[in-house]
């Protein structure tokens, strides 16, 4: 059974610091991971999607990297801003249909 | 915005009582999938549709149960509601039904049980 893990539950930086949140599962085989951002009482905002083959995506100040055997993915935020304050959760599509989530973690980007 | 929109927003029912959210797909998508999100906890996939038939299901009963209509959009029926229905209920479509296809989430619909 896929399980997902995201570590820290909770993080608070000061504003402009780069920092690393993480996201891990059980099973390697996986069709894409994707990064999403949620504000509070709101849906979700898809960030970054990696599919299996990839190693890495960027958007801006975001990138995900994706490491499929040990079963990790990283998010890095560069240059922190007080609006990246949000959830960030983790998917990852183990099966056609499905995305199987971690429980997030609640980012405070203090100014 | 991703052209997913869900209604209604919030909603406050009864225990026992029946309830049906809404979901409207992005131009162009004919796959919708069901997701339900616990205060603090990542979402949990109910169920997806494809061209109007149940394309998959999690660990859900049989009292949630769900349609799509010809023009894709989609409703989330659940009967004899409990206390643990409680959460935001999230649609997302997408352009088709493989793990390659990205999905667009909708803002959500807050239901409460009391």
């Amino acid at each position: 059974k896929q399980e997902v893990t995201q570590i820290p539950a909770a993080l608070s930086v000061p504003e402009g610091e780069n920092l690393v949140l993480n996201c891990s599962f059980t099973d390697s085989a996986i069709y894409n991971l994707q990064w999403f951002r949620q504000d509070p009482g709101k849906g979700l905002t898809s960030l970054l999607l990696i599919q299996s083959s990839q190693r890495e995506q960027t958007s801006g100040r975001l990138n995900a990297s994706l490491d499929k055997s040990s079963g990790r993915s990283t998010l890095y935020i560069a240059a922190s801003q007080p609006g990246d304050s949000a959830t960030y959760l983790c998917a990852v599509s183990h099966s056609n249909y499905q995305l199987i989530w971690g429980a997030g973690t609640k980012l405070i980007i203090k100014p | 915005e991703t052209g997913v929109t869900q209604s209604p927003t919030h909603l406050i029912k009864t225990r026992g009582q029946q309830v049906t959210l809404r979901c409207s797909s992005q131009s162009g998508h004919n796959t919708v999938s069901w997701y339900q999100q616990a205060l603090g906890q990542g979402p949990q996939f109910i169920f997806q549709y494809y061209r109007e038939e149940e394309n998959g299901r999690g660990n859900f009963p049989p009292r949630f149960s769900g349609l799509q209509f010809p023009n894709y959009s989609s409703e989330l029926n659940v009967n004899a509601l409990e206390l643990d229905d409680s959460a935001l209920y999230l649609c997302a479509s997408s352009v088709g039904t493989g793990e390659v296809y990205e999905q667009y989430f909708g803002p959500g619909t807050r239901l409460t049980v009391t």
